[in-house]
């Protein structure tokens, strides 16, 4: 199976730290995901990355940075954390596809609470 | 633009009853569609998905989803309610008119489970 690692899963922080959101994938998936998730909103895709250095701004991309240096991780980077970004966030991958139908693999979640 | 709605966003039926959760999306070409589930405390895994084959898409755990083109709808139903099926569920979509490789969310339904 397709497993998709988040290192933290709960993490506390307060107004203006620089926090890093780690994700793993191990099944050599050329697209990673960022998403968060808020109530009553559903999942906004903050970045995505179809290869190695590459990166595309989703729909909600501001205050948040991304890196991909090597394949099977993409970090999820908030240069200065703020109170609107307490959320759960949510990584996800999957392979590039001649259909363009390939299935989301998620990972099990960060929630972060930024004080 | 692609985007999804949920109307509801909680449902509660009893145990045994049918469950009927509504999406309908907006896209210029048929698109791919999608049905996940989050169970509390997890991330979000596949249900079934609809790309562009049969109408009727039969999914896991007793799922099925029609895809009715005239009606921009892919609503999510199952003949009798278990109790594991307390859950929120999201509809997505991919628009193949657009280069975006990620999906876009709906806002989720919450679905509970009366004994």
């Amino acid at each position: 199976d397709v497993k998709v690692t988040q290192s933290s899963r709960y993490l506390v922080k307060r107004t203006g730290e620089k926090v890093f959101l780690e994700c793993v994938q191990d099944m050599d998936h050329e697209n990673m995901f960022w998403y968060r998730q808020d109530p009553g909103l559903g999942l906004r895709l903050i970045y995505f990355s179809y290869d190695v250095k590459m990166k595309e701004k989703g729909d909600i991309p501001e205050g948040y940075s991304v890196s991909r240096e090597k394949k099977e991780r993409f970090s999820l980077i908030l240069e200065s954390a703020s109170t609107n970004q307490t959320s759960m966030y949510l990584c996800a991958s999957n392979p590039t596809g001649a259909s363009g139908a390939n299935v989301l693999t998620f990972g099990a979640g960060s929630r972060l609470t930024v004080l | 633009a692609q985007s999804v709605t949920q109307l509801g966003s909680h449902v509660s039926v009893s145990e045994g009853a049918l469950v009927l959760l509504r999406c309908n999306y907006s896209s210029s070409v048929p698109p791919y569609l999608f049905w996940y589930v989050q169970y509390p405390n997890q991330g979000l895994q596949l249900l079934l998905k609809y790309t562009s084959a049969a109408t009727l898409v039969k999914g896991i755990n007793g799922f099925e989803a029609e895809f009715k083109k005239s009606e921009t709808s892919f609503h999510l139903t199952k003949p009798s309610a278990h109790m594991s099926d307390a859950a929120e569920y999201f509809c997505a979509v991919r628009s193949m008119d657009t280069g975006r490789r990620a999906l876009t969310f709906g806002s989720g339904t919450r679905l509970q489970v009366q004994p």
